[in-house]
């Protein structure tokens, strides 16, 4: 069965720092992954996606992510953290032919100024 | 282009109560999907729709039900509410035709609360 893993569930940087989120997920074939952003009562807000081609997706808010086959990984990056991109970010899979998401279990990013 | 429009926002029912939520996709997007998001459970996957169609069902009990119109809202139900359906839920529109492949929008939610 198809699974996605984000194996932290609260991460804390200081502001400025850097930041990689973790994502693993478990399919059969060439997955659709998503990266999503959540403030607290709000609706989810795409990130990136990485579809084919380039293993290193860039996207909003000057976040950055590496699909590696090998490792069934799909880790979020930012260089630099700004006290707004405290929130909980979500990774999904899509597949084709299923017609849904499958999400991981969220990661909780506090900032510290 | 608007977004993707949830109402209401904010719901107050009972247990043995029933209720409607509804969502307006982006204008030209034939699909919608619905999810759960509690904190214990995260986000499940509870139906998706295009074009009026049923195409995927999670697994959710019966009491868990939607169905689409041919402008593309979408409404799901819940009957017989129980103190666990206490939960935000998110609709998603996508243009829908690659399914899981395509990109989904998020509307803000419907914050359901049962007493």
């Amino acid at each position: 069965a198809q699974s996605v893993t984000q194996p932290d569930i609260h991460i804390t940087v200081s502001e400025g720092a850097s930041l990689e989120l973790r994502c693993n997920y478990s399919y059969g074939a060439t997955p659709y992954l998503f990266w999503y952003v959540q403030s607290p009562g709000q609706g989810l807000q795409l990130l990136l996606k990485y579809f084919s081609g380039d293993t290193l997706v860039q996207g909003i808010k000057g976040f950055e992510a590496e699909f590696k086959r090998s490792q069934s990984s799909f880790n979020l990056r930012k260089p630099s953290v700004h006290w707004s991109d405290a929130a909980e970010y979500f990774c999904a899979v899509g597949t084709s032919g299923t017609y849904k998401y499958i999400f991981g279990t969220g990661t909780r990013l506090k900032v510290l100024a | 282009k608007a977004g993707v429009t949830q109402t209401p926002r904010y719901l107050i029912k009972t247990r043995g109560q029933q209720v409607t939520l509804s969502c307006s996709p982006i204008s030209g997007h034939r699909s919608v999907s619905w999810y759960q998001q509690t904190p214990g459970q995260g986000l499940q996957f509870l139906f998706e729709y295009f074009s009026e169609t049923q195409r995927n069902k999670g697994n959710f009990p019966g009491r868990f039900s939607g169905r689409q119109f041919s402008n593309s809202r979408s409404e799901m139900n819940v009957s017989t509410l129980e103190l666990g359906d206490s939960a935000l839920y998110l609709c998603a529109s996508s243009l829908g035709a690659s399914g899981g492949a395509s990109e989904q929008f998020f509307g803000p939610g419907t914050r359901l609360t049962v007493l």
